[in-house]
């Protein structure tokens, strides 16, 4: 079964830093990949999402991830942070194989940002 | 309306007390799922129904009983809850089968809260 390690409970920088969140997962093929964000009150938003191709991939809000299959990362990068950045940001993993494709999420990070 | 409606947003309920929780999407997704959020732990997938099928976590207590009468349409009725049953529980649908793309598209969350 796949599954999700996102390392940092939390993460905070100030605004007008750059930002990187990380992701690992295990999995024994290729999986799908993505990156979602929920602020205080709100569901879960999709950020980005990784398939195929490029492993370097752009989301919304001016966000990015790279997809490593060597280090089986998968880790979220902004150059400067806002404010309004401020999150909790969720990696997830659906597997390839059994046709379920049913996502698999990590604990969260959440993102605090001064000003 | 548009995207993934959740009613109510919050509910109070007694142990002993029979609730319902409703999902509504207007996106024309073919599945439909419940997660359960509680605090620092990763989201919990409860159930999925996909394409007329349902797949659910065993380890849901049978006191959370799912109902799909539609497509469009999802419910969670709750009965005899426990304290630990407190948090926040997300709606969300996807569109599978054949075009899948792989998001997830969520509601704002009911925040239920277990006396």
């Amino acid at each position: 079964a796949q599954s999700v390690t996102q390392p940092d409970i939390h993460i905070t920088v100030s605004e007008g830093a750059s930002l990187e969140l990380r992701c690992n997962y295990s999995y024994g093929a290729t999986p799908y990949l993505f990156w979602y964000v929920q602020s205080p009150g709100q569901g879960l938003q999709l950020l980005l999402k990784y398939f195929s191709g490029d492993t370097l991939v752009q989301g919304i809000k001016g966000f990015e991830a790279e997809f490593k299959r060597s280090q089986s990362s998968f880790n979220l990068r902004k150059p400067s942070v806002h404010w309004s950045d401020a999150a909790e940001y969720f990696c997830a993993v659906v597997s390839t194989s059994g046709g379920s494709y049913i996502p698999t999420f990590g604990r969260g990070t959440s993102l605090i940002v001064h000003p | 309306e548009t995207g993934v409606t959740q009613t109510p947003r919050h509910l109070v309920m007694g142990m002993t007390n029979k609730k319902s929780l409703k999902c509504e999407q207007h996106l024309g997704h073919n599945a439909m799922y419940w997660y359960k959020q509680s605090a620092k732990k990763p989201l919990e997938l409860m159930f999925v129904y996909s394409l007329e099928e349902r797949v659910e976590n065993n380890s849901v207590p049978s006191r959370f009983s799912p109902e799909c009468p539609n497509s469009s349409h999802l419910f969670l009725h709750l009965h005899t809850l426990q304290p630990e049953d407190s948090a926040l529980y997300l709606c969300a649908s996807s569109q599978g089968g054949a075009i899948y793309t792989g998001e997830l598209f969520f509601g704002e969350g009911s925040r239920l809260t277990v006396l």
